[in-house]
C-alpha cells in the first residue's frame, strides 16, 4: 500500500516567520493530497488540499505545493501566528476512499 | 452541532471487555470512515461505509474488530476481547462522496484505554 513519510516531526518557529512541513509518497497512483491540522483534543480539519493536475495552491496564509515526478508535496505557512500552533498532518489517496496520513508534525508558533 | 458525533469520548476498560463506539455523520453525507490514531501518528485507516455497505475494510481490523452502518446513519465499532494494543484513539469521519474524493470530517474521537 501508500506510504507517506512527513518531516519535521516538531518545529518551532517565532511568530511572523514561515513555516514549512514536507512529505512524500511512495504510490504514484495517488492523486489527492490534503492537508489536516489537529488541535488538542480534537479530530482533524481539512486546510487545504491538492489534485494531482495541479502543482501549487494557496488559500490566504497557506499554500500546497506538488512534485508528482518526485513524489513529495509541501505546506507552506506565511505570516504564522499562535493560533496555528497544532498538530499537521499530510495524507495522500488513490482511490478517495482509503486517505494514508503522515506522522504528523507538531508547529509551535513562539509569541 | 451539525458536525460528527462520536460516543463515549472516553472508554476505560479492563482487558477481556467488549467495547462499543457510536458515530453519528454530517446528516447528508453517504461515506463514513473509522480510523485508529496512536500517540505521536497519523489516523490509520480501519474501514469505510458507503450508505449501509462495507466497501473496505483494513488489514487492521482483526476478527475482533466489528463495523456496523445498519441504516446508512449512525455508525458503531464494536471491539471484542479488547487487548493493552488496542488503547488508542478511534476516528470517525464523514464526507459527501461528491466526486471522486471528498473533504473528510473527523469527529473528535472515542479514546480507549485498555488496563
Amino acid at each position: 500500500g501508500e506510504n507517506v513519510e512527513q518531516h519535521p516531526s516538531t518545529l518551532s518557529v517565532q511568530e511572523g516567520d514561515s513555516a514549512v512541513i514536507k512529505c512524500t509518497y511512495s504510490d504514484s497512483a495517488s492523486n489527492y493530497f490534503p492537508w489536516y491540522k489537529q488541535e488538542l483534543g480534537k479530530g482533524p480539519q481539512l486546510i487545504i488540499d491538492i489534485r494531482s493536475n495541479v502543482g501549487e495552491k494557496k488559500d490566504q496564509r497557506i499554500a500546497v505545493t506538488l512534485n508528482k515526478t518526485a513524489k513529495h508535496f509541501s505546506l507552506h505557512i506565511t505570516e504564522t501566528q499562535p493560533e496555528d500552533s497544532a498538530v499537521y498532518f499530510c495524507a495522500a489517496s488513490i482511490t478517495g476512499n482509503q486517505f494514508y496520513f503522515g506522522t504528523g508534525t507538531s508547529l509551535t508558533v513562539i509569541p | 452541532d451539525t458536525g460528527v458525533s462520536q460516543n463515549p469520548r472516553h472508554k476505560i476498560t479492563k482487558r477481556g471487555q467488549n467495547v462499543t463506539f457510536r458515530c453519528d455523520p454530517i446528516s447528508e453525507h453517504n461515506r463514513l470512515y473509522w480510523y485508529r490514531q496512536t500517540l505521536g501518528q497519523g489516523p490509520e485507516f480501519l474501514t469505510y461505509f458507503q450508505n449501509e455497505a462495507q466497501l473496505e475494510k483494513s488489514r487492521l481490523l482483526s476478527d475482533r474488530f466489528s463495523a456496523e452502518r445498519p441504516k446508512g446513519s449512525f455508525s458503531t465499532l464494536e471491539i471484542q476481547r479488547t487487548e493493552q494494543g488496542d488503547s488508542a484513539m478511534y476516528l470517525c469521519a464523514s464526507s459527501s462522496g461528491t466526486g471522486h474524493t471528498g473533504e473528510l470530517f473527523f469527529g473528535e474521537g472515542s479514546r480507549l484505554t485498555v488496563l
